[in-house]
């Protein structure tokens, strides 16, 4: 069974970079047709993807945030990164970890990591 | 970008009941469209991809139908489990994106 974990601060100050990793157990991060990706989930609110790693080190950001994310891939340690900088209060939301697959026909995000609350305040 | 509009927002429900939610695209995305089903204060999880497929471990009674820009998520006959919000995904570009979401409350 894949799992995803994810980890870091829950309180960065304003200005400052959030960094979260996601360690996954259960497979292989270095499997073809998994697009290792970050969701994020303002309080109450709607989902937003952020964006993906593949394990070769392909990226894809999405463009609201691309200035600011970097999304980087450890294959040793079976890990993926985020990293989203300048932050404000409006970044505090809790963000996913997710595996998406895409097979020839079809994707689909068939495992998500718990989340975790990242709180953006002085 | 892709906007995926669900409709509606919010409904009310009894067990028993059958239940559809909607997801329009903005434009033609084929059937690349996936429902996650999220819990108060837990993850997502995957209900139904690529339209109208069962992700593996989902009850039948969930199904997708739908092509285009317009599907539809229907519950046909609601248990206590599955009051919760649903969500739609578009796989078909990038950035994905998600319905604003379909909150299904106890009548």
């Amino acid at each position: 069974q894949v799992q995803l974990q994810e980890s870091g601060p829950g309180l960065v100050k304003p200005s400052q970079t959030l960094s979260l990793t996601c360690t996954v157990s259960g497979g292989s991060i270095s499997s073809n047709g998994y697009y290792w990706s970050w969701i994020r989930q303002h309080p109450g609110k709607g989902l937003e993807w952020i964006g993906y790693i593949y394990y070769s080190g392909s990226t894809k950001y999405n463009p609201s945030l691309k200035s600011r994310v970097t999304i980087s891939v450890d294959t040793s340690k079976n890990q993926f990164s985020l990293k989203l900088s300048s932050v404000t209060v409006a970044d505090t939301a809790v963000y996913y970890c997710v595996r998406e697959y895409c097979s020839s026909t079809s994707c689909r995000i068939d495992y998500w990591g718990q989340g975790t609350l990242v709180t953006v305040s002085t | 970008d892709i906007q995926m509009t669900q409709s509606p927002s919010s409904l009310s429900a009894s067990v028993g009941d059958r239940v559809t939610i909607t997801c329009r695209a903005s434009q033609g995305i084929r059937n690349d469209l996936g429902w996650y089903q999220q819990k108060p204060g837990k993850a997502p999880e995957r209900l139904i991809y690529a339209a109208s497929s069962l992700q593996s471990g989902v009850p039948s009674r969930f199904s997708g139908s739908g092509s285009g820009t317009e599907f539809t998520l229907t519950i046909s006959s609601l248990q206590p489990e599955d009051f919760a919000t649903y969500y739609c995904l578009q796989h078909n570009s990038y950035p994905r994106t998600f319905g604003q979401g379909t909150k299904v409350e106890i009548k």
